[in-house]
């Protein structure tokens, strides 16, 4: 299947600090990219869903000024949590599809603790 | 309400049984459907599509039913390595959210 890289794997920063990460779709373009957090036990929740050629659409309840979403290119896709907090802390995983009705391939997960 | 809603168990079952999961969503507008798996602390892996008509892979069968807006997994023959959460997906079709289910917590005794 297609491969979606996700860096970093692990982060830990400080409170107030602001965090990126990457998700690379290595071998597909993708024409739309999601984010999702996922907190202990429980289910991954959609953040944002960012489709070609328009800005990103963030699911209720998410701060779009907090959580920025980059989709520089079909290849790219970045996430910026900014000035982190201790209750930011949580596994945050991008996914990618090439197109409509198709399915989507998943990054490996990067685990973020605010300290 | 939520899009995507799943009992998310757990179930315990013995090797060799069959379980079967349940999934409805809200969103007539929702077009395609899948099944993912998630092993503990790793990202979720396609598991299978889901077609109108139900399609079966092994030992995996899927099933939707549009008009109650539902969509069902059964695993027969259950073996220890099938211990996983299961979780289903919907897709939109308008906005083209790819939405989760809570998912299914399956462990498989000995």
């Amino acid at each position: 299947g297609a491969v979606v890289s996700q860096h970093p794997s692990w982060v830990i920063c400080k409170s107030g600090t602001s965090v990126k990460i990457e998700c690379r779709s290595l071998d597909f373009q993708a024409t739309t990219m999601f984010w999702y957090r996922q907190f202990p036990k429980q289910s991954l929740m959609l953040m944002a869903t960012s489709n070609e050629g328009s800005k990103a659409t963030y699911e209720q309840g998410v701060e779009k000024d907090k959580f920025l979403i980059n989709h520089a290119s079909l290849t790219l896709s970045t996430l910026t949590v900014t000035s982190a907090h201790p209750e930011d802390s949580s596994f945050y995983i991008c996914s990618a599809k090439t197109g409509r009705n198709t399915e989507a391939f998943f990054g490996q997960g990067t685990r973020l603790t605010v300290v | 309400r939520k899009e995507v809603e799943q009992d998310p168990g757990p179930f315990n079952v013995p090797e060799g049984a069959t379980v079967a999961f349940n999934c409805t969503y809200s969103n007539s507008a929702s077009q395609s459907f899948f099944w993912y798996r998630q092993d503990c602390r790793k990202e979720p892996k396609l598991l299978m599509s889901v077609y109108s008509s139900g399609n079966e892979d092994g030992r995996f069968t899927a099933q939707l039913n549009r008009a109650s807006q539902y969509i069902s997994l059964l695993i027969r023959d259950s073996k220890l390595s099938d211990s996983a959460t299961y979780l289903c997906v919907v897709n939109r079709n308008t906005g083209n959210q790819f939405y989760f289910g809570t998912g299914t917590s399956l462990t498989v005794i000995p």
